[in-house]
């Protein structure tokens, strides 16, 4: 496809689950981004790779969070021992690298932690 | 206090209505700004782009950045149905070497028929 993609696009997991999200951006795009989006919230900033070198986490909520972009392409983002506050959205955007802010988001993965 | 601050809404204006969509912003030192559509259960799109001061206009859309007030605003003319959306206000931070937006709280705008 031409856009980005992620998977699932819901979630539903216990407290304590370990859960796992994917992200296929756009094809060619240096530039990966997660970003988390809490209900009634903006997008809050997690973590960016430029191809596979996370440049920048300081945006993880602690150290149950977890993200690889091994091969520059696909990202996982991973959650382990899920709580109650992890339950939000989960953005990935792509884009070329540059400077425009000009991101293109997927449609996020909706996380329910029971 | 949050770098980017905007009102959550809702927002209900009648079709054909002029809307008026704002945030402020706290640090002077901030130059990019972007207005971003949310529609529900999607991800974010870019709508406009602005540098600095002034206007941009691109079809019914214009936004405005006033940076001696730290004033951002998006006007929507002749209002649609299908411009019910989030509305997300965003800067560009430029000191991290990448793209790192910070997005305002955004403004849910719902248009009548």
């Amino acid at each position: 496809g031409a856009g980005v993609s992620q998977s699932p696009r819901y979630k539903v997991a216990k407290r304590g689950q370990d859960v796992a999200l994917r992200c296929d951006p756009i094809s060619g795009h240096v530039s990966l981004f997660w970003y988390q989006q809490a209900l009634g919230q903006g997008p809050e900033f997690l973590t960016y790779f430029q191809n596979e070198a996370q440049l920048d986490k300081s945006g993880l909520p602690s150290d149950r969070f977890f993200a690889e972009r091994p091969e520059g392409s696909v990202s996982t983002l991973k959650i382990q021992r899920t709580q109650q506050e992890d339950s939000a959205v989960y953005l990935c955007a792509s884009s070329f690298l540059g400077y425009t802010g000009e991101l293109f988001f997927g449609e996020g993965s909706r996380l329910t932690v029971l | 206090q949050k770098e980017v601050e905007q009102d959550p809404g809702p927002l209900s204006v009648p079709e054909g209505a002029i809307v008026s969509l704002n945030c402020t912003y706290s640090n002077s030192a901030f130059q990019y700004f972007m207005w971003y559509r949310q529609y529900s259960r999607k991800g974010p799109e870019l709508l406009m782009y602005t540098y600095s001061s002034g206007n941009k206009e691109d079809g019914r859309f214009t936004a405005q950045v006033d940076k001696s007030s730290k004033y951002i605003s998006l006007f929507i003319r002749d209002s649609q149905p299908s411009d019910s959306a989030t509305y997300l206000c965003a800067t560009l931070l430029m000191n991290t070497g990448f793209q790192k937006l910070v997005f305002g709280t955004g403004t849910r705008l719902l248009v009548s028929p």
